[in-house]
């Protein structure tokens, strides 16, 4: 059974910094990983999906890596702003979708 | 191009009442994949409807069930709610069934139990 990891839980940062979220899974036979973006109370907002034959995405100030073998994936964000305040959720599809509970980023002016 | 949409936005149920959410899903999506998401959690998937057929299941109870139409909106229907009921449900759609299709969640609806 696919388990699915987020650490850290939450994270606070002050505006500018860079900063990774780490999302780890224990069945490498995946077909695709998608980070997500939530805000309170709200649904998820898809940010990046990578496709198991692919090692990363961009998309403006995120990418996205994904590595097989060691069953890691990372979210980078460069240049954090205060409107990157959410949760941010990995979610692995095998046959169903799995998601790890999320790394609730704050930051701060 | 309309996204997926849900109704009610939330909602308030006594212990042992049914419920019935819904989900329109997007525009030439055929698939409908249900989750609840409680406090703190990620989501956790309920099931998945491809053409007006269950197309697969997670670890919930009977009480949960669902139906898909011909437009291929859904619904999901819980039967005897319980406290640990409460929680956001989230619907998404995708092209097609299979886990290379990327699928794409609506708003939510907030459910709350008493």
């Amino acid at each position: 059974k696919q388990e699915v990891t987020q650490i850290p839980a939450a994270l606070s940062v002050p505006e500018g910094e860079n900063l990774v979220l780490n999302c780890s899974f224990t069945d490498s036979a995946i077909y695709n990983l998608q980070w997500f973006r939530q805000d309170p109370g709200k649904g998820l907002t898809s940010l990046l999906l990578i496709q198991s034959s692919q090692r990363e995405q961009t998309s403006g100030r995120l990418n996205a890596s994904l590595d097989k073998s060691s069953g890691r994936s990372t979210l980078y964000i460069a240049a954090s702003q205060p409107g990157d305040s959410a949760t941010y959720l990995c979610a692995l599809n095998n046959n169903d979708m799995r998601f790890g509970a999320g790394t609730r980023l704050t930051v701060k002016p | 191009e309309t996204g997926v949409t849900q109704s009610p936005t939330h909602l308030i149920k006594t212990r042992g009442q049914q419920v019935t959410l819904r989900c329109s899903s997007q525009s030439g999506h055929n698939t409908v994949s249900w989750y609840q998401q409680a406090l703190g959690q990620g989501p956790q998937f309920i099931f998945q409807y491809y053409r007006e057929e269950e197309n697969g299941r997670g670890n919930f109870p009977p009480r949960f069930s669902g139906l898909q139409f011909p437009n291929y909106s859904s619904e999901l229907n819980v039967n005897a709610l319980e406290l640990d009921d409460s929680a956001l449900y989230l619907c998404a759609s995708s092209l097609a069934a299979g886990p290379t299709y990327e699928q794409y969640f609506g708003p939510g609806t907030r459910l709350t139990v008493t």
